[in-house]
């Protein structure tokens, strides 16, 4: 099993609609969670952070981190054509100067 | 702003050819990272340092050496470049005294071996 879990789509919505983005963890002792965006030919970019459990809101984007599932999610509401990138959840362990783990990421689209 | 510089964004270089990838990071970051990116692969990390002239090795280090003479600069270099190595190599750096951990990414070098 792979320590981080994400379905890599392709994902495509209308626009204006509400997009869900997952990813699972096996390691419990992950506790810091990252969610990058990474548009087509480009590095990837920090989009939100958050530690441990709960929820962090950013404009029209909302990072969610549920500890006892494993289970992290990034909601993008009235999203935007210009939202079209891939998506890479990272997340690292609580103690020592180690790597994030990345997902392999999710490929979304929004149509106008 | 941080800001993650690499050498080249498009290369393209003959099999058995020595290839050298230069990245510099400007906001004195003790960690840095060399990853490839490969269509249904995601990141891999192949080296990273937490100082100068140190190393270790990620997931897929084979045919791939680095080095870090300075803080800033982290070198990725292919001995013997073969085709499996064309990939896209992104090059990122991290502070751990901020507590925060987030990697900082450059634009990425797109890698081709012919």
């Amino acid at each position: 099993q792979k320590e981080v879990e994400q379905d890599p789509g392709p994902l495509s919505v209308p626009e204006g609609a509400i997009v869900s983005l997952n990813c699972t963890y096996s390691n419990s002792a992950f506790q810091y969670f990252m969610w990058y965006r990474q548009y087509s030919r480009k590095g990837p970019e920090l989009l939100m952070y958050t530690y441990s459990s709960g929820n962090k809101e950013d404009g029209r984007f909302t990072a969610q981190v549920d500890k006892s599932s494993k289970y992290i999610s990034l909601f993008i509401r009235d999203s935007q054509p210009s939202d079209s990138a891939t998506y890479l959840c990272a997340m690292r362990y609580i103690s020592g100067n180690t790597p994030l783990v990345f997902g392999k990421g999710t490929r979304l689209s929004v149509i106008a | 702003d941080v800001k993650v510089t690499q050498s080249s964004r498009y290369l393209v270089k003959r099999t058995g050819e020595k290839v050298f990838l230069e990245c510099v990071q400007d906001m004195d970051h003790e960690n840095m990272f060399w990853y490839r990116q490969d269509p249904g692969l995601g990141l891999r990390l192949i080296y990273f340092s937490y100082d100068v002239k140190m190393k270790e090795k990620g997931d897929i280090p084979e045919g791939y050496s680095v080095s870090r003479e300075k803080k800033e600069r982290f070198s990725l270099i292919l001995e013997s470049a073969s085709t499996n190595q064309t990939s896209m190599y992104l090059c990122a750096s991290t502070s751990p005294g901020t507590g925060r951990y987030e990697q900082y990414f450059g634009p990425g070098t797109r890698l081709t071996v012919t």
